[in-house]
């Protein structure tokens, strides 16, 4: 099968814009998970969809939404872009999102904001 | 929240010894476990998992222990290679927050040829 995949693999943008990323999660996985990645934070949960509902949210600002469609593929969105939003956002796929449930991750998109 | 503290930051070691990365956290619901390995540029890569109802689980040169009662979980890693030099990082989940991960810091292992 193939594994997870992300587009685009980078990006740059300035203060103020928005963006928006994409994930494809394996083929039969039905929960799509994003987590962004910093230096200074490390990997930190930012929301899960399962069957086109968000099930789950960390505790990022609401400039941060996503959706899933109804082949399961994610997009997640950042408006009003901040420097601090600089990051890797990585989604991670699993079939439907139980407890103990293994995830596979996608290699990431790397977002500059400038 | 679940908080999961992660020790340490960095390790260095030489090829053949053994490594010990370990994690402490803090929410008794936890039940799930997993280790992840990141390679410079690359995405994480589960390497080994364990759930609450198990003590020790091992997969050739990795093992991971839980100790439940103290609520922290390490990851050993046997006869280091070069190619095991990567972030490890430890995560802990519970039932009812679905799969959601709370993640350790990473720690930075290099195993010196």
């Amino acid at each position: 099968k193939a594994g997870v995949t992300q587009t685009p693999r980078y990006l740059i943008k300035t203060r103020g814009q928005q963006v928006t990323l994409s994930c494809s999660p394996i083929s039969g996985h039905r929960s799509v998970s994003w987590y962004q990645q910093t230096p200074g934070q490390g990997l930190q949960f930012l929301f899960e969809y399962f069957s086109e509902t968000q099930r789950n949210k960390g505790n990022f600002p609401g400039r941060f939404s996503g959706r899933q469609f109804s082949n399961s593929r994610s997009e997640m969105n950042v408006s009003t872009l901040e420097l601090g939003d600089s990051a890797l956002y990585l989604c991670a796929s699993s079939l439907s999102g139980l407890g103990g449930e293994t995830q596979y991750f996608g290699p990431g998109t790397r977002l500059l904001v400038l | 929240g679940e908080n999961v503290e992660q020790h340490p930051s960095t390790l260095s070691v030489q090829e053949g010894d053994s490594a010990v990365i370990k994690c402490t956290y803090s929410d008794s619901a936890s039940n799930y476990f997993p280790w992840y390995k990141q390679e410079l540029g690359k995405r994480p890569q589960l390497i080994i998992d364990i759930r609450s109802n198990v003590g020790e689980k091992k997969d050739q040169r990795i093992a991971v222990t839980l100790n439940k009662t103290a609520k922290h979980f390490s990851l050993h890693i046997t006869e280091t290679q070069p190619e095991d030099s990567a972030v490890y990082f430890c995560a802990a989940s519970n039932d009812n927050a679905g799969n959601m991960l709370t993640f350790g810091g990473g720690t930075r292992l290099m195993v010196k040829p």
